[in-house]
């Protein structure tokens, strides 16, 4: 089943606006973290934030979680049409024994020029 | 070269045919996934391995089974195919509990 859900499922935006996208989850985790995938590749890693921290950047990606309402937003700014792909929440969950990653279904950004 | 590696890339069989997917790794990772993707339902997660003796089910196991090789590969069967399991195939590796590694995924279209 699911753990992560992102909201919106899509957001199309003109390039140099900033992204905003949202990720709810059901259980404890560890980390939370996001994913970014062109067409037709894999997905590539962005950015982990832990269950004790509350925002963290890399250059124009901004990441807070809210572990008391268990949900997390990804922050593109000054976006660019490169940007243009879907982006996943991954949660690894608290409490197991395994690290195993759960994937939300993604937001699919469309940066237009 | 890529870091992890799928064979085939795309692949059309039929119902009932028994088919190999591949997944080969340089980055000397100790885990190994594989994944499906689905439109709509992001990636679930079909069979891992931390390492080459420790193989675990996934959220959707069924009509799948793996063999991890050596630490640097993890294959994906499908022993009877069926249309429902068509989809987009990803390997991933990581090292311990650091983030996944991804492949660039096996398109597989069962007819």
């Amino acid at each position: 089943s699911q753990q992560g859900e992102e909201d919106p499922q899509a957001l199309s935006i003109q390039e140099g606006e900033n992204a905003t996208m949202n990720c709810s989850y059901k259980t404890s985790i560890n980390n939370l973290q996001w994913y970014r995938q062109n067409s037709g590749r894999g997905l590539v890693h962005l950015i982990l934030i832990r269950s004790n921290e509350r925002e963290k950047h890399s250059g124009r990606l901004r990441v807070t979680l809210d572990t008391s309402k268990k949900s997390s937003s990804l922050l593109i700014t000054a976006s660019r049409a490169a940007d243009t792909a879907s982006y996943f929440c991954a949660t690894e969950n608290s409490g197991g024994s395994n690290y195993k990653l759960t994937f939300g279904k993604g937001t699919l950004l469309t940066v237009n020029p | 070269d890529a870091d992890v590696t799928q064979t085939p890339r795309n692949r059309i069989t039929k119902t009932g045919k028994r088919i190999m997917l591949e997944c080969s790794q340089t980055k000397g990772h100790d885990r190994m996934y594989w994944y499906r993707q689905d439109p709509g339902l992001g990636l679930r997660l079909i069979y891992y391995s931390f390492d080459v003796k420790d193989i675990n089910k996934g959220e959707i196991s069924d009509g799948y089974s793996v063999s991890r090789q050596a630490q640097a590969k993890f294959s994906l069967s499908l022993e009877s195919a069926i249309p429902n399991q068509t989809a987009l195939y990803f390997c991933a590796t990581s090292q311990g509990v650091q983030p996944q590694h991804f492949g660039d995924g096996t398109r597989l279209s069962i007819l």
